[in-house]
């Protein structure tokens, strides 16, 4: 079954816009990663955030988590063409398996 | 480095055939996960290993379904008797397993299954 619920399915912005997703997820987390996929093939992972951060940079992206809403968003800043893939949030309840939501489609017209 | 491989890229098969699929991990990462993707949908994990042994199958949907991993390095994923709902891509992905809070698990192209 899926933990998280990706917001919104689909998105669809401007080369230079920002792109911003959300994810909700149900159970108590020891981490929380962000992964993007292209073509509906392997997946990359971009960032992990552990359960007692509440922000994280990585280049264009940044992630923030609120354990207490069961949330997280991961912002891409000055989006570019190549960044359009499926972007799936994954919880890692200390089980070791992820559990994955159904993903935002971004779409980065250029 | 090599990242982790996956083969077939594509398998097409009939219902009731039995299929294997392979997952060569990079190597030195000591746990591997097999995770099923089904179409618009996120992964969903079947079974993970630690070594040679399963530490986690409580994802494998029934009883056709088997991985194996003998010497704690290349995997195999057995279905036995597909049927059309397995259809999906199969991914499989490695760790290191150095902190548990902060382990990434490294994902392999995918094996595509088609059940006809």
């Amino acid at each position: 079954s899926q933990q998280g619920e990706e917001d919104p399915q689909a998105l669809s912005i401007q080369e230079g816009e920002n792109a911003t997703m959300n994810c909700s997820y149900k159970t108590s987390i020891n981490n929380l990663q962000w992964y993007r996929q292209n073509s509906g093939r392997g997946l990359v992972h971009l960032i992990l955030i552990r359960s007692n951060e509440r922000e994280k940079h990585s280049g264009r992206l940044r992630v923030t988590l609120d354990t207490s809403k069961k949330s997280s968003s991961l912002l891409i800043t000055a989006s570019r063409a190549a960044d359009t893939a499926s972007y799936f949030c994954a919880t890692d309840t200390g089980r070791r398996a992820l559990t994955f939501g159904s993903g935002t489609r971004l779409q980065v017209q250029p | 480095g090599a990242g982790v491989s996956q083969t077939p890229s594509n398998k097409v098969t009939e219902k009731g055939k039995y299929v294997e699929l392979r997952c060569d991990p990079i190597s030195g990462h000591t746990a591997l996960y097999w995770y099923r993707q089904s179409l618009g949908q996120g992964p969903e994990f079947l079974i993970y290993f630690q070594g040679t042994g399963a530490a986690d199958d409580s994802g494998l949907p029934n009883d056709r379904f088997f991985a194996v991993r003998p010497e704690g390095s290349v995997s195999t994923l057995k279905i036995q008797r597909t049927e059309r709902g397995d259809s999906a891509v199969y991914l499989c992905a490695s760790s290191p397993k150095r902190l548990a809070d902060t382990d990434t698990q490294y994902f392999g192209p995918g094996t595509r299954l088609t059940v006809l």
